[in-house]
């Protein structure tokens, strides 16, 4: 089966940097991804990472190492706009999702 | 990125009732995927939504209860079927735009059933 696991809940402050982790269990692996979901809304593509390592995209970079199971999403130079779910899934088997970290960002 | 339309984009159904979820995409497609939502949950997904053959559904789901039809590789439909209330959910279609990399979500259905 496949069981990912994130923090529920994270508090940072505007301007900071916060990391946000993931750890997963799958059968298979063909990749993992970053979503944010504000309230109300659909989820949007952050990232996406199939190798070891660092992926940077301005403010938001996504980190992989499969042999540990572990990703995290680091988010810089916080803004109020960055508070929302982020939500990290598996493509292995099939795609599986984890239960999202809510971030709120205070000034 | 493509853009993705869901039809309705909110409804309250009775008990015992189906509804029938559109979802369209602005350009072809290879891969459309269906995910229920529930509040304050994430996301699972329902099933792939295959073009000219039957949607693959993952484990919990039957396609008794929820029918995926895909004509073509811009269009596909979800059927809640014999609807209760714990069918209350947000349900998202999503296309990869070029294999399962890039998943886009459309804005949802929200779906009440009383």
């Amino acid at each position: 089966g496949q069981n990912i696991d994130q923090p529920t809940e994270m508090t940072a402050t505007e301007g900071a940097i916060v990391q946000i982790n993931c750890t997963y269990q799958t059968s298979g692996f063909n990749g993992l991804f970053w979503y944010q979901q504000h309230a109300g809304e659909a989820p949007t593509f952050l990232s996406y990472n199939v190798l070891d390592g660092l992926e940077e995209k301005g403010r938001f970079s996504s980190f992989l190492s499969r042999s540990k199971g572990y990703s995290y999403l680091l988010l810089k130079e916080l803004q109020m706009k960055d508070s929302a779910s982020y939500l990290c899934a598996v493509y292995g088997q099939n795609f599986v999702f984890g239960p999202g970290t809510r971030l709120s960002v205070l000034p | 990125s493509a853009v993705i339309s869901q039809k309705p984009s909110r409804d309250i159904c009775q008990r015992g009732t189906s509804l029938t979820i559109q979802c369209q995409v602005d350009s072809q497609v290879t891969m459309m995927f269906w995910y229920r939502q529930q509040p304050g949950q994430s996301l699972t997904l329902i099933a792939t939504a295959n073009q000219g053959s039957e949607a693959t559904y993952e484990s919990g789901f039957v396609i008794d209860k929820f029918p995926i039809s895909r004509p073509n590789l811009t269009f596909s439909t979800l059927t809640v079927s014999n609807m209760s209330p714990e069918d209350s959910s947000i349900y998202l279609c999503s296309v990869g735009t070029s294999g399962i990399e890039t998943q886009y979500f459309g804005p949802g259905t929200r779906l009440l059933v009383l």
